[in-house]
């Protein structure tokens, strides 16, 4: 019930398309969904999160769309470049309280090419 | 310098050495991670500290020893490792009590050979 499961494990996109990785989940109280994006020989960085109470959230050409119902939200690449090559990673985690932390539960992680 | 800082960045050791990651984060936050990266895997974590005292220790070998002797350091000992464990070892910390994400290092690559 802590899984989140991630697909395409890859994905490759031409310039100036866009790019679609979703992720599915079942533990009804996760109520935090961020995206990580990875370059290589570097750390995961967050790039953009969402909370349940909105169904999409954007920044810049990155827009997560958020499914609650159905228990799914994706990260959407619009007008993708070779710079967004990466690794991208979905997570989730339940609301952390006074000393408590909220852990992550990651994806599997798909790894983008975008061809120019 | 801000954020989380991993030394060394890559590491060769042999099966017999004893060798140590540390992980250093100026952020306060309170809770650390060690996460192990292998290649066409996803991230595996290993072990948490909340506020200095160790919370989770997933199954992981005894030849991975953490420490973590304050909120902003975070040691991983090692010793007589496979060359299995070679992999991207990434430390995280977050901020506890609060929804939020985690702020990774770099990571250090580790070689066992």
């Amino acid at each position: 019930q802590q899984q989140v499961k991630q697909s395409p494990q890859s994905l490759i996109v031409q310039k100036g398309g866009i790019s679609i990785i979703n992720c599915a989940y079942e533990n009804t109280a996760f109520d935090y969904f961020p995206w990580y994006q990875q370059f290589p020989g570097k750390g995961p960085a967050l790039l953009i999160a969402i909370r349940p109470d909105v169904s999409e959230k954007k920044e810049g050409r990155f827009t997560i769309s958020f499914n609650k119902s159905a228990k799914q939200f994706s990260l959407h690449i619009m007008d993708s470049q070779p710079g967004d090559s990466a690794t991208y990673f979905c997570a989730a985690s339940q609301s952390a309280g006074g000393t408590s932390y909220g852990k992550l539960t990651f994806g599997q992680g798909t790894i983008l090419t975008v061809h120019p | 310098e801000t954020g989380v800082t991993q030394t060394p960045r890559h590491l060769v050791m042999g099966m017999t050495n004893k060798k140590s990651l540390k992980c250093e984060q100026h952020l306060g936050h309170n809770a650390m991670y060690w996460y192990k990266q292998s290649a066409k895997k996803p991230l595996e974590l290993m072990f948490v500290y909340n506020f200095k005292e160790q919370t989770e220790n997933n199954s992981v070998p005894s030849r991975f020893s953490p420490e973590c002797p304050n909120s902003s350091h975070l040691f991983l000992h090692l010793h007589t490792l496979q060359p299995e464990d070679s992999a991207l070892y990434l430390c995280a910390s977050s901020q506890a009590g609060h929804r939020g994400g985690y702020t990774f290092g770099s990571g250090t690559r580790l070689t066992v050979v």
